[in-house]
C-alpha cells in the first residue's frame, strides 16, 4: 500500500500561521482528511474532502492540495491548537484507510 | 448527534483474546459503517478494518486477517471487535469510528488494551 508522509513536528508562535504537509502518491487522486488529536483524547475530524470543514470546526482550519501534497493550514494559532495532526486517505485500490504518521504541533 | 461509547480498559495475558464493544446512541444504527482504528503507545493511527451492519459485511486490513473479528448486534446498536492470540505489541488504544464520507467521524473515546504477562 502507499505511504502518507508528514513532518514529525511543526512549531509556531501564537497568532501565527501553521502549515502541515501530507505527501504521497495517492494524495493527488484521493480525498484527504485531517484529524486533530489532543493529548489523551480521541481524534477529531477537522477537514474532509480536501478542503471542507465539519460543523463546529473554526474557520481558522483549512485544507488545500497541490499535486501529491495536501496541506492543513491553521491561521491565528492558539495555545489550545497544540495537538497531533494526522492526514488520511481512503485507498481505493485496496479499499483500506491509510493514515500519515502524524505531526506534533507545538505552540511556542 | 450520534455518540459512540466504548467499553472499559482491559488487561490481558499474551495468547488470550479480548473483545471491545462500541455502543451507538442517537442516529440510525443500520445506516452506519463502522471502522476500527488502533494506536500503540506514542505511535500513529492504524486502520484495522470496517463493518457494515445493514448488509453484515466485514472487511479487514491484511495485517489483521484471521486474528480479528467484527460483529454487530442491531438489538443494542453495538458493534464489537474481537482479537485473538494477543501479543505484547497489540498493546494499544482501540477506537471505533463512523464513516464520514471516506473519513471517520465521530470517534469513540477509545479502549486501552494492555497485553502483559
Amino acid at each position: 500500500s502507499n505511504v502518507l508522509t508528514q513532518p514529525p513536528s511543526v512549531s509556531v508562535d501564537p497568532g501565527q500561521t501553521a502549515k502541515i504537509a501530507c505527501g504521497g502518491n495517492n494524495v493527488g487522486s484521493e480525498d484527504v482528511y485531517w484529524y486533530q488529536q489532543k493529548l489523551g483524547q480521541a481524534p477529531v475530524l477537522v477537514v474532509y474532502d480536501d478542503t471542507d470543514r465539519p460543523p463546529g470546526i473554526p474557520e481558522r482550519f483549512s485544507g488545500s492540495k497541490s499535486g501529491n501534497t495536501a496541506t492543513l493550514t491553521i491561521r491565528g494559532v492558539e495555545v489550545g491548537d497544540e495537538a497531533d495532526y494526522f492526514c488520511q486517505v481512503w485507498e481505493s485500490q485496496t479499499d483500506h484507510g491509510i493514515f500519515g504518521g502524524g505531526t506534533k504541533l507545538t505552540v511556542l | 448527534q450520534v455518540q459512540l461509547v466504548q467499553s472499559g480498559a482491559e488487561m490481558k495475558q499474551p495468547g488470550s483474546s479480548v473483545r471491545v464493544s462500541c455502543k451507538t446512541s442517537g442516529g440510525s444504527f443500520t445506516s452506519y459503517t463502522f471502522s476500527w482504528v488502533r494506536q500503540a503507545p506514542g505511535q500513529g493511527l492504524e486502520w484495522m478494518g470496517r463493518i457494515i451492519p445493514v448488509i453484515n459485511k466485514m472487511y479487514y486490513a491484511q495485517k489483521f486477517q484471521g486474528r480479528v473479528k467484527f460483529t454487530a448486534d442491531r438489538s443494542t446498536s453495538t458493534v464489537y471487535m474481537e482479537m485473538t492470540t494477543l501479543k505484547s505489541d497489540d498493546t494499544a488504544v482501540y477506537y471505533c469510528a463512523l464513516a464520514y464520507n471516506m473519513g471517520f467521524s465521530p470517534w469513540g473515546q477509545g479502549t486501552r488494551v494492555t497485553v502483559s504477562s
